[in-house]
């Protein structure tokens, strides 16, 4: 089965831009989720999604982060505006049922740079 | 304050050998997974732990848990060089996964 796909690989911008991520997860998985992971720490949670719907955005700086799964199928995460702090890897994953007694199923993720 | 410590943080071992991870959480857990993220790559989900599972075996993997000490161990019996990567333990509770901070391992040929 083909695997978690996401888009672009790397990006560069200036702090104060904006940015989107794109990812596709496995075909017929129904929960995907977002992690940003700064270098040399493990991946924190941003937000999950059940279908369309949002489980857990808890941890999601909802004054410049968005998330959107519009069909259920693929999702979209944007920051306006960037700050320096959020260079990290942004990556995707996947499965099939929102429990976590589930794997995950990662994405490449896009490693995101802010100048 | 970060759920899901490793320790070591870096480990540097010669092909053949064994190598031991060990990961500590702070709260009660439906089950604990390990993943492996080569450098550059996304993570690979290795094992799963249940809360009522004691020890697990995988292939070349032994995972055991501990819920007394909230802790759990990873053992990788006879290395590979094809095993460096960095290890994160994952403590499971409700819906969400909390990671570790992950362990460097270098298997050196």
């Amino acid at each position: 089965e083909a695997g978690v796909a996401q888009s672009p690989r790397y990006k560069i911008i200036e702090k104060r831009q904006s940015v989107a991520f794109w990812c596709n997860p496995i075909s017929g998985h129904a929960t995907l989720y977002w992690y940003q992971q700064i270098l040399g720490q493990g991946p924190k949670l941003l937000i999950q999604f059940q279908n369309n719907g949002v489980v857990d955005d808890s941890q999601l700086p909802k004054d410049r982060f968005s998330a959107e799964r519009l069909k259920g199928v693929d999702s979209t995460l944007k920051i306006q505006p960037a700050k320096l702090e959020d260079s990290a890897v942004y990556l995707c994953a996947s499965s099939s049922q929102p429990y976590s007694n589930q794997p995950q199923h990662f994405g490449d993720g896009t490693r995101l740079s802010i100048l | 304050s970060q759920q899901g410590e490793e320790d070591p943080q870096a480990l540097s071992i010669q092909e053949g050998e064994n190598a031991t991870m060990n990961c500590s959480y702070k709260t009660s857990i439906n089950n604990l997974q390990w993943y492996r993220q080569n450098s550059g790559r996304g993570l690979v989900h290795l094992i799963l732990i249940r809360s009522n599972e004691r020890e697990k075996h995988s292939g070349r993997l032994r995972v055991t848990l501990d819920t007394s000490k909230k802790s759990s161990s990873l053992l990788i019996t006879a290395s590979r060089a094809a095993d460096t990567a960095s290890y994160f333990c994952a403590s499971s509770s409700g819906s969400r996964l909390t990671f570790g901070e992950g362990t460097q391992l270098t298997v050196n040929p």
